[in-house]
């Protein structure tokens, strides 16, 4: 199946620093790739979905300054958490759906942030 | 908004019982997908159900799409402790995931 690896896989920064989160596609062009947040014994609560070349649309309730989506490119999508509070430690995911089989997405391993 | 509730949200069992999980929404999905995520760990596509009513089998589980496409069960015979983990449907054109199951099957 396709892979999305993510980097870094764990990270931790200071309060008040900013962080960025690589999601790349390794053998596929994913023009839309979508972000998620898990905290601790949660499901996966969709933050964003990020577009190749444009904008990215951001869920009710998520702040767009505060959690900056760059999709550069095909097969590469940054999630960057600016000024980073202790509250922002969680667990992000990004997917990217492969478009040689239509509706399924794959996953990234995931990346651990914690703001001290 | 589309909405999945998954039921129930902790399961543990002996190994060797069978168990069912559901996934239930008012809204009508074009298709389902049922996840395993372990911890620390992205979560993995088991399989996707795309026509109501449809059954597909994967090795001890088993996946039903209701025939209304609103509803989903996964069933798993002869649970092992190799199951445990969190189970998590999800549905819709931008991935949305039900509330999550978390499976604990003891040896």
């Amino acid at each position: 199946g396709a892979v999305v690896s993510q980097h870094p896989s764990r990270v931790i920064c200071k309060s008040g620093t900013s962080v960025k989160i690589e999601c790349r596609s390794l053998d596929f062009q994913a023009t839309t790739m979508f972000w998620y947040r898990q905290f601790p014994k949660q499901s996966l609560m969709l933050m964003a979905t990020s577009n190749e070349g444009s904008k990215a649309t951001y869920e009710q309730g998520v702040e767009k300054d505060k959690f900056l989506i760059n999709h550069a490119s095909l097969t590469l999508s940054t999630l960057t958490v600016t000024s980073a509070h202790p509250e922002d430690s969680s667990f992000y995911i990004c997917s990217a759906r492969d478009p040689r089989t239509g509706h399924e997405q794959y996953f990234g391993p995931g990346t651990r942030l914690t703001v001290t | 908004t589309q909405l999945l509730e998954q039921s129930p949200q902790f399961l543990s069992i002996q190994e060797g019982e069978n168990l069912t999980v559901y996934c239930n929404s008012s809204s009508v999905f074009s298709s389902l997908q049922w996840y395993r995520q372990e911890p620390g760990e992205g979560p993995v596509l088991l399989v996707t159900v795309v026509t109501g009513g449809e059954v597909k089998k994967l090795k001890r589980l088993t996946f039903q799409f209701g025939d209304a496409r609103k509803d989903s069960s996964l069933h798993i015979t002869a649970a092992q402790p190799g199951d445990t983990g969190l189970y998590l449907c999800a549905g819709g054109s931008k991935i949305i995931f039900g509330s999550g199951t978390r499976l604990s099957i003891r040896p």
